[in-house]
């Protein structure tokens, strides 16, 4: 059984940073595109990023383009998303997910909350 | 960027009759090398993540209700429940994979009538 747990949400303040990490087990992590998809409170999904199997491409909407960073440790079976100039809009859960173009498996999400 | 839209916002349906989503991409999903449509959609419950229900418009995930059945091609798509559960309130999202970003319709939420 395919598991994503994410951590590392809580609260920062406006302009602050965060660093969330996703740990895979159950599927050959190497072998998979992966993403991180938001959703603020009480409102829709957001499509963040996604990463290629090794690394060499990356995709982000627009409105992070510049402030966070995805990455991955396939020793580790880790995925990763570095947040920089964090803003109240950017306040949400964040999931991690499979993606093999369809998003076919998620996490439970973790909470970043970014107020002052 | 392609933007998705739903209809309608909301419904309610009696348990054990059917319940109808509409899903509209601004730009084709369809992809005419491998006449394959990028077009999925995600049941998410209160508390809990989004699953995936249908993939490629029409595919069934493994181990997802055959009530549930999607439809389309292009630009216009359909999911279908075909006799509502109680089991299948929830928000229900279409998603384009067509291209990056890779967007979604701002979601349906289905109610017991």
């Amino acid at each position: 059984e395919v598991q994503l747990v994410e951590s590392g949400g809580g609260l920062v303040q406006p302009g602050g940073s965060l660093r969330l990490s996703c740990a895979a087990s159950g599927l050959t992590f190497s072998s998979y595109w992966m993403g991180w998809v938001r959703q603020a409170p009480g409102k829709g999904l957001e499509w963040v990023a996604n990463i290629k199997q090794d690394g060499s491409e990356k995709y982000y909407v627009d409105s992070v383009k510049g402030r966070f960073t995805i990455s991955r440790d396939n020793a580790k079976n880790s995925l990763y998303l570095q947040m920089n100039i964090l803003r109240a809009d950017d306040t949400a859960t964040y999931y991690c997910s499979r993606d093999q173009g369809a998003l076919n498996a998620w996490g439970q999400g973790t909470q970043v909350t970014v107020s002052s | 960027d392609i933007v998705m839209t739903q209809s309608p916002d909301s419904l309610a349906v009696s348990l054990g009759e059917r319940a109808t989503i509409n899903c509209k991409s601004s730009q084709t999903v369809f992809s005419s090398s491998n006449n394959k449509n990028y077009l999925a959609w995600y049941q998410q419950k209160p508390g809990q993540p989004p699953k995936l229900l249908i993939y490629r418009a029409s595919s069934r995930e493994s181990g997802v209700p055959d009530r549930f059945s999607g439809s389309g091609s292009g630009t216009d798509f359909t999911l279908t429940i075909s006799s509502l559960q109680a089991e299948d309130v929830a928000v229900y999202y279409c998603q384009q994979y067509y291209t990056t970003p890779k967007t979604f319709g701002p979601g349906t939420k289905v109610d017991i009538k």
